[in-house]
């Protein structure tokens, strides 16, 4: 069975530049979590999804970022103009039946930005 | 204070060794907790569940002290396979589940 899938698996791009991060849940799943990873900050939660609907967003550092889940497959977390700051790697997560189960995380995008 | 803490480490110990770790939380409504462990640059997979009462699983014993607000997890004879990172997870209300920065286990031969 297909975990959950992450695109690209890396990423380097310039400062300014516009980046999107894709993300397909297990199928089933209807829970949906974007964390960052940075050795200074740990593992934080952005935002997550149920349904397909935002629930808390209050993790999303600013307004340059933004994510959407048009449908239960699949979601985006994109990043407009990046900076240095935001070099991590972005894991997306799902679950099923609430955002306090298990969650299975992929592989996870390395994002650089020069 | 964190909602969430736990000694970094790292834990140096020889194979066959007992090692415990300890995590705090501050959210004293907190109902769900879970011990998940990252290997090098991969991704978080659960390890166990932290029940009310203590679990075991294998080699693994995981405690919850309410009271207290910590959970801890026992590791008894250590493996070089257990080397990773350890992330104590907490609910946290409406933020779902809060993970802790980790506590690294090195197992050495």
């Amino acid at each position: 069975d297909a975990g959950v899938i992450q695109s690209p698996r890396h990423e380097v791009t310039e400062m300014g530049q516009e980046v999107t991060l894709r993300c397909k849940p297990i199928s089933g799943h209807d829970y949906l979590f974007w964390y960052r990873q940075t050795m200074m900050r740990g593992l934080e939660l952005l935002i997550y999804f149920n349904n397909n609907v935002p629930i808390d967003d209050s993790g999303m550092p600013e307004d340059r970022f933004s994510a959407k889940m048009p449908n239960a497959s699949f979601s985006t977390l994109k990043i407009q103009p990046s900076e240095p700051r935001d070099s991590a790697v972005y894991f997306c997560a799902s679950s099923l039946g609430g955002p306090y189960n298990e969650q299975f995380f992929g592989p996870g995008t390395r994002l650089t930005v020069l | 204070r964190k909602e969430v803490e736990q000694d970094p480490g790292p834990f140096n110990v020889p194979e066959g060794a007992t090692v415990a770790f300890n995590c705090t939380y501050s959210n004293s409504a907190s109902q769900s907790f879970f011990w998940y462990r990252q290997d090098c640059r991969k991704e978080p997979k659960l390890l166990m569940s932290v029940y009310s009462s203590g679990n075991e699983d294998g080699r693994f014993t995981a405690q919850l002290n309410r009271a207290s607000q910590y959970i801890s997890l026992l590791i008894r004879d250590s493996k070089l396979s257990d080397s990773a990172t350890y992330l104590c997870v907490v609910s946290t209300g409406r933020r779902a589940l809060t993970f802790g920065s980790g506590t690294r286990l090195q197992v050495q031969p």
